[in-house]
Protein backbone atom coordinates (compact mmCIF):
# COMPACT_ATOMS: atom_id res chain seq x y z
CA UNK A 1 0.00 0.00 0.00
CA UNK A 2 1.18 3.57 -1.10
CA UNK A 3 2.32 5.30 2.42
CA UNK A 4 2.59 8.57 0.45
CA UNK A 5 -0.58 9.98 -1.67
CA UNK A 6 -0.41 12.76 -4.00
CA UNK A 7 -3.26 12.90 -5.61
CA UNK A 8 -2.55 15.90 -8.10
CA UNK A 9 -0.49 15.19 -11.06
CA UNK A 10 -0.88 18.59 -12.42
CA UNK A 11 -1.85 22.04 -11.17
CA UNK A 12 -2.50 25.63 -12.81
CA UNK A 13 -2.46 28.58 -10.24
CA UNK A 14 -2.98 32.17 -11.29
CA UNK A 15 0.36 34.34 -10.07
CA UNK A 16 -0.29 36.26 -7.05
CA UNK A 17 -3.29 33.67 -6.10
CA UNK A 18 -2.97 30.86 -3.12
CA UNK A 19 -2.50 27.27 -3.87
CA UNK A 20 -2.93 24.17 -1.92
CA UNK A 21 -1.15 20.80 -3.29
CA UNK A 22 -2.63 17.91 -1.68
CA UNK A 23 -1.10 15.25 0.66
CA UNK A 24 -2.27 12.37 2.28
CA UNK A 25 -0.02 9.56 4.24
CA UNK A 26 -0.53 6.29 5.75
CA UNK A 27 1.70 4.93 8.51
CA UNK A 28 1.33 2.95 12.44
CA UNK A 29 4.42 4.90 14.18
CA UNK A 30 3.20 7.27 15.86
CA UNK A 31 6.47 9.25 15.74
CA UNK A 32 7.05 10.49 12.37
CA UNK A 33 7.92 13.67 10.43
CA UNK A 34 5.74 14.80 6.88
CA UNK A 35 8.25 17.15 4.53
CA UNK A 36 7.76 18.80 1.23
CA UNK A 37 10.34 19.31 -0.83
CA UNK A 38 10.53 21.52 -4.37
CA UNK A 39 12.18 20.25 -7.54
CA UNK A 40 12.88 22.72 -10.12
CA UNK A 41 13.41 21.89 -14.05
CA UNK A 42 16.99 21.97 -12.57
CA UNK A 43 16.72 19.01 -10.81
CA UNK A 44 17.91 19.75 -7.22
CA UNK A 45 15.16 18.85 -4.57
CA UNK A 46 14.52 22.14 -2.50
CA UNK A 47 13.45 21.54 1.54
CA UNK A 48 10.80 23.56 2.12
CA UNK A 49 8.70 22.54 5.50
CA UNK A 50 8.70 19.87 7.79
CA UNK A 51 5.75 19.34 10.09
CA UNK A 52 6.32 16.63 13.24
CA UNK A 53 3.81 14.25 14.39
CA UNK A 54 3.56 15.44 18.08
CA UNK A 55 3.92 19.31 16.84
CA UNK A 56 0.60 21.42 18.19
CA UNK A 57 0.91 24.02 16.00
CA UNK A 58 1.08 24.05 11.85
CA UNK A 59 4.80 24.46 10.20
CA UNK A 60 5.24 28.11 8.29
CA UNK A 61 8.02 29.09 6.49
CA UNK A 62 7.64 32.34 4.66
CA UNK A 63 5.13 32.24 2.08
CA UNK A 64 4.72 28.05 2.71
CA UNK A 65 2.64 26.49 5.22
CA UNK A 66 1.81 23.03 6.32
CA UNK A 67 -2.22 22.44 6.68
CA UNK A 68 -1.62 19.63 9.40
CA UNK A 69 -5.05 17.31 9.75
CA UNK A 70 -3.21 14.29 12.01
CA UNK A 71 -6.77 12.67 12.37
CA UNK A 72 -7.70 13.17 8.44
CA UNK A 73 -3.64 11.87 8.00
CA UNK A 74 -3.15 14.55 5.26
CA UNK A 75 -0.32 17.72 5.66
CA UNK A 76 -1.46 20.15 2.67
CA UNK A 77 0.79 22.39 1.26
CA UNK A 78 -0.27 25.83 1.22
CA UNK A 79 1.59 28.29 -0.95
CA UNK A 80 0.75 32.08 -0.81
CA UNK A 81 1.13 34.46 -3.38
CA UNK A 82 2.25 32.15 -6.03
CA UNK A 83 5.26 33.59 -8.13
CA UNK A 84 6.27 32.22 -11.46
CA UNK A 85 9.09 30.51 -9.85
CA UNK A 86 7.00 28.24 -7.88
CA UNK A 87 6.41 26.38 -11.39
CA UNK A 88 8.32 23.15 -10.49
CA UNK A 89 7.13 19.67 -9.27
CA UNK A 90 6.48 19.21 -5.26
CA UNK A 91 7.14 16.33 -3.48
CA UNK A 92 5.35 15.36 -0.22
CA UNK A 93 7.74 12.79 2.12
CA UNK A 94 7.54 11.07 5.24
CA UNK A 95 10.33 9.96 7.85
CA UNK A 96 9.42 7.47 10.38
CA UNK A 97 10.99 6.66 13.35
CA UNK A 98 10.98 2.77 13.03
CA UNK A 99 12.41 3.39 8.98
CA UNK A 100 15.77 4.70 9.98
CA UNK A 101 17.28 6.90 7.67
CA UNK A 102 14.08 6.46 4.28
CA UNK A 103 12.65 9.16 3.60
CA UNK A 104 9.10 7.81 1.61
CA UNK A 105 8.49 9.49 -1.11
CA UNK A 106 4.75 10.40 -2.91
CA UNK A 107 4.49 10.95 -6.66
CA UNK A 108 4.91 14.25 -6.67
CA UNK A 109 2.51 17.51 -8.05
CA UNK A 110 3.45 19.60 -11.19
CA UNK A 111 2.28 23.05 -10.50
CA UNK A 112 2.56 25.63 -13.46
CA UNK A 113 2.13 29.23 -12.47
CA UNK A 114 0.68 31.30 -14.91
CA UNK A 115 1.24 35.10 -15.72
CA UNK B 1 24.77 26.91 5.10
CA UNK B 2 23.12 23.63 3.71
CA UNK B 3 25.14 23.10 0.65
CA UNK B 4 25.39 19.85 -0.60
CA UNK B 5 27.58 19.87 -3.80
CA UNK B 6 27.87 17.23 -6.33
CA UNK B 7 30.14 16.70 -9.04
CA UNK B 8 29.97 16.47 -12.11
CA UNK B 9 26.56 18.12 -13.63
CA UNK B 10 26.35 16.23 -16.38
CA UNK B 11 28.25 12.72 -17.34
CA UNK B 12 27.99 10.22 -20.66
CA UNK B 13 29.45 7.10 -20.22
CA UNK B 14 29.84 3.61 -22.50
CA UNK B 15 28.37 0.63 -20.83
CA UNK B 16 32.09 -0.80 -20.43
CA UNK B 17 33.44 2.55 -18.53
CA UNK B 18 33.86 3.06 -15.29
CA UNK B 19 33.21 6.44 -13.84
CA UNK B 20 32.60 7.88 -10.07
CA UNK B 21 30.20 10.40 -9.06
CA UNK B 22 31.09 12.95 -5.82
CA UNK B 23 29.20 14.26 -3.06
CA UNK B 24 30.19 16.85 -0.68
CA UNK B 25 28.78 18.71 2.47
CA UNK B 26 30.82 20.90 5.41
CA UNK B 27 27.43 21.16 7.58
CA UNK B 28 28.91 18.51 9.67
CA UNK B 29 25.84 15.76 9.21
CA UNK B 30 27.13 12.14 9.89
CA UNK B 31 24.55 10.65 7.46
CA UNK B 32 24.88 10.63 3.66
CA UNK B 33 22.28 9.44 1.04
CA UNK B 34 22.27 8.25 -2.59
CA UNK B 35 19.15 8.20 -4.06
CA UNK B 36 18.38 7.46 -8.20
CA UNK B 37 15.54 9.42 -10.00
CA UNK B 38 14.03 8.88 -12.80
CA UNK B 39 11.65 11.50 -15.22
CA UNK B 40 8.57 12.75 -13.51
CA UNK B 41 9.43 10.11 -10.57
CA UNK B 42 10.14 10.24 -7.17
CA UNK B 43 13.29 9.77 -5.68
CA UNK B 44 14.06 6.05 -5.02
CA UNK B 45 16.51 5.37 -2.25
CA UNK B 46 19.86 3.53 -3.17
CA UNK B 47 22.33 3.24 0.17
CA UNK B 48 22.42 5.16 3.36
CA UNK B 49 25.61 5.97 4.95
CA UNK B 50 25.16 6.33 8.79
CA UNK B 51 28.91 7.73 10.55
CA UNK B 52 30.94 6.55 7.63
CA UNK B 53 29.46 2.94 7.76
CA UNK B 54 26.96 1.75 5.61
CA UNK B 55 23.66 0.73 6.61
CA UNK B 56 21.32 0.75 4.04
CA UNK B 57 21.91 -1.22 0.66
CA UNK B 58 18.44 -1.43 -0.95
CA UNK B 59 19.38 -4.48 -2.55
CA UNK B 60 21.35 -1.96 -5.50
CA UNK B 61 22.96 -3.87 -8.24
CA UNK B 62 26.80 -4.26 -7.16
CA UNK B 63 28.11 -2.35 -11.35
CA UNK B 64 27.16 0.62 -8.33
CA UNK B 65 29.44 0.63 -5.72
CA UNK B 66 29.11 3.50 -2.76
CA UNK B 67 31.96 4.83 -0.58
CA UNK B 68 32.38 7.22 2.04
CA UNK B 69 35.97 8.69 2.68
CA UNK B 70 35.17 10.63 5.47
CA UNK B 71 32.27 12.36 7.21
CA UNK B 72 32.01 14.99 4.58
CA UNK B 73 32.43 13.04 1.18
CA UNK B 74 30.73 10.14 -0.68
CA UNK B 75 31.58 8.53 -3.74
CA UNK B 76 29.32 6.35 -5.73
CA UNK B 77 31.76 4.36 -8.56
CA UNK B 78 30.28 3.20 -11.41
CA UNK B 79 31.38 0.01 -13.51
CA UNK B 80 29.94 -1.48 -16.38
CA UNK B 81 26.45 0.16 -16.27
CA UNK B 82 23.10 -0.19 -18.60
CA UNK B 83 20.87 2.24 -20.63
CA UNK B 84 18.70 2.13 -18.21
CA UNK B 85 20.67 3.27 -15.40
CA UNK B 86 20.67 6.49 -17.14
CA UNK B 87 19.05 9.29 -14.42
CA UNK B 88 19.13 12.01 -12.09
CA UNK B 89 21.57 10.75 -9.24
CA UNK B 90 20.89 12.91 -6.26
CA UNK B 91 23.27 12.74 -3.05
CA UNK B 92 21.70 14.21 0.30
CA UNK B 93 22.38 14.36 3.60
CA UNK B 94 21.30 15.03 7.40
CA UNK B 95 22.51 15.83 10.99
CA UNK B 96 21.66 12.15 11.57
CA UNK B 97 19.29 8.97 10.95
CA UNK B 98 17.83 8.61 14.36
CA UNK B 99 14.91 10.87 14.55
CA UNK B 100 11.82 11.29 12.42
CA UNK B 101 12.79 15.50 12.16
CA UNK B 102 15.93 14.75 10.46
CA UNK B 103 15.93 16.81 7.63
CA UNK B 104 17.54 15.67 4.19
CA UNK B 105 19.49 18.51 2.57
CA UNK B 106 19.88 17.43 -1.76
CA UNK B 107 22.66 18.43 -3.91
CA UNK B 108 21.93 19.82 -7.30
CA UNK B 109 22.04 16.37 -8.93
CA UNK B 110 24.63 14.30 -11.82
CA UNK B 111 22.55 13.82 -14.86
CA UNK B 112 23.95 9.95 -16.09
CA UNK B 113 23.43 9.06 -19.83
CA UNK B 114 25.06 5.43 -20.58
CA UNK B 115 25.37 4.77 -24.46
Amino acid sequence: AQKITQTQPGMFVQEKEAVTLDCTYDTSDPSYGLFWYKQPSSGEMIFLIYQGSYDQQNATEGRYSLNFQKARKSANLVISASQLGDSAMYFCAMREVSNTGKLIFGQGTTLQVKP
Amino acid sequence: DTEVTQTPKHLVMGMTNKKSLKCEQHMGHRAMYWYKQKAKKPPELMFVYSYEKLSINESVPSRFSPECPNSSLLNLHLHALQPEDSALYLCASSQGTSGSGETQYFGPGTRLLVL
